[in-house]
């Protein structure tokens, strides 16, 4: 059964502080894997996406990593915002339909305190 | 920011009504989707349309329905709103550059009462 598993499920930090989620997923054939950030009352947002051949990938403050032997991915956040305060939601994509159907993980929920 | 709106934001309505989410994107992307998405939960595919006059229910069973008579336009429709349909709905479109990445409405919410 295709799944995406995250961990953890929340996570509060400090402003300035790192932090790294996770993301495991059983995705089979797999084709790319995405990070989305999610504000409160608001859609998803992608951050990072990554096919099979790169093992990293970074925006700004936010780096992802896809190690596809071991089918994980990690997001770290360096130098936490206020504004990064959001769900964190892991997105794998197959490739074995012409629409490349969507796995989405429950997300992180991720609170930055001052 | 993503080209794509919902409408209403919000919605608030009584059990038995009809109801149209409206959902419209300007990047001329053939594909669109509807989510269904629960508070602490992933989101849930209920319908999806590769381009005009074409719809497809998603892996989620809907009692809604979808139409696609215009490219810029994919509204969802509830014949009769139940308290079960409570939830947020998050429309979305993708382009086949950029690994078919969706971009996502704002979302609607909807409380039926």
């Amino acid at each position: 059964k295709n799944q995406v598993e995250q961990s953890p499920q929340s996570l509060i930090i400090l402003e300035g502080k790192n932090c790294t989620l996770q993301c495991n997923y059983t995705v089979s054939p797999f084709s790319n894997l995405r990070w989305y950030k999610q504000d409160t009352g608001r859609g998803p947002v992608s951050l990072t996406i990554m096919t099979f051949s790169e093992n990293t990938k970074s925006n700004g403050r936010y780096t992802a990593t896809l190690d596809a032997d071991t089918k994980q991915s990690s997001l770290h956040i360096t130098a936490s915002q206020l504004s990064d305060s959001a769900s964190y939601i892991c997105v794998v994509a197959d490739r074995g339909s012409t629409l490349g159907r969507l796995y989405f993980g429950r997300g992180t929920q991720l609170t930055v305190w001052p | 920011e993503a080209d794509i709106y919902q409408t209403p934001r919000y919605l608030v309505i009584g059990t038995g009504k009809k109801i149209t989410l409206e959902c419209s994107q300007t990047m001329g992307h053939d594909k669109m989707y509807w989510y269904q998405q629960d508070p602490g939960m992933e989101l849930h595919l209920i319908h999806y349309s590769y381009g005009v006059n074409s719809t497809e229910k998603g892996d989620l069973s809907s009692e809604s329905t979808v139409s696609r008579i215009r490219t810029e336009h994919f509204p969802l429709t509830l014949e009769s709103a139940r308290p079960s349909h409570t939830s947020q709905y998050l429309c979305a479109s993708s382009e086949p550059t950029r690994g078919e990445t969706q971009y996502f409405g704002p979302g609607t919410r909807l409380l039926v009462l």
